[in-house]
């Protein structure tokens, strides 16, 4: 099946970029995507990108995808405080989802 | 209110115990997700259903059964709870009428601890 991996952790500070890796290893997926959860909550649609994308900007936010190197990677400019969650990358195709390990983001003031 | 609903949101139960977790949408949404998320592993599909007469497993069905009661309800049984059933539950929905874009909605969670 379907494996999705990225860091546990990532630490920086309010108003850095905070970059945020995923690595996968099916490549059939339609459209590709970005989840948040935030204490206490279930996850979020953060934003998505559609495969036969590299690059999608939405504000703050930053998707890149490397299909060569099965890599897609979410960047936050001038990261905030409020920003601090788990961050989940997600595969599949329109019937189900397979979430990665998840990444915590911790900002500091 | 919440599109999404969970009950209860947290349970303390024995090992043995036959648990139940419901899970009830007022989007319309056809589709309804069982997840359960551990720390360092993510959130692994437990079951889904497309309709009241569609049930398909996940990848950690075993030790779990589900039951669609109607198109707004999805509920998910523990039939005798044991430790590593320990987790944080989430239920989500999702439309078939989004244009191939799989977004899902999730609950709020229920924290489920077994002893």
């Amino acid at each position: 099946g379907e494996d999705v991996e990225q860091s546990l952790f990532l630490s920086v500070r309010e108003g850095d970029s905070s970059v945020i890796n995923c690595t996968y290893t099916d490549s059939s997926s339609t459209y590709l995507y970005w989840y948040k959860q935030e204490p206490g909550a279930g996850l979020q649609l953060l934003t998505y990108i559609f495969s036969n994308m590299d690059m999608k900007q939405d504000q703050r936010l930053t998707v890149l995808l490397n299909k060569k190197d099965k890599h897609l990677s979410l960047r936050i400019a001038d990261t905030q405080t409020g920003d601090s969650a788990i961050y989940f990358c997600a595969l599949g195709g329109f019937q189900k989802l397979v979430f990665g390990t998840g990444t915590r983001l911790l900002v500091s003031p | 209110d919440a599109d999404v609903t969970q009950t209860p949101r947290n349970r303390i139960t024995k090992t043995g115990k036959r648990i139940m977790l419901e899970c009830s949408q007022t989007k319309g949404h056809d589709r309804m997700y069982w997840y359960r998320q551990d720390p360092g592993l993510g959130l692994q599909l437990i079951y889904y259903s497309f309709d009241v007469k569609d049930i398909n497993k996940g990848e950690i069905s075993d030790g779990y059964s589900v039951s669609r009661q109607a198109q707004a309800k999805f509920s998910l049984s523990l039939e005798s709870a044991i430790p590593n059933q320990t987790a944080l539950y989430f239920c989500a929905t999702s439309d078939t009428t989004s244009g191939g874009v799989n977004e899902q909605f999730f609950g709020p969670g229920t924290r489920l601890t077994v002893l």
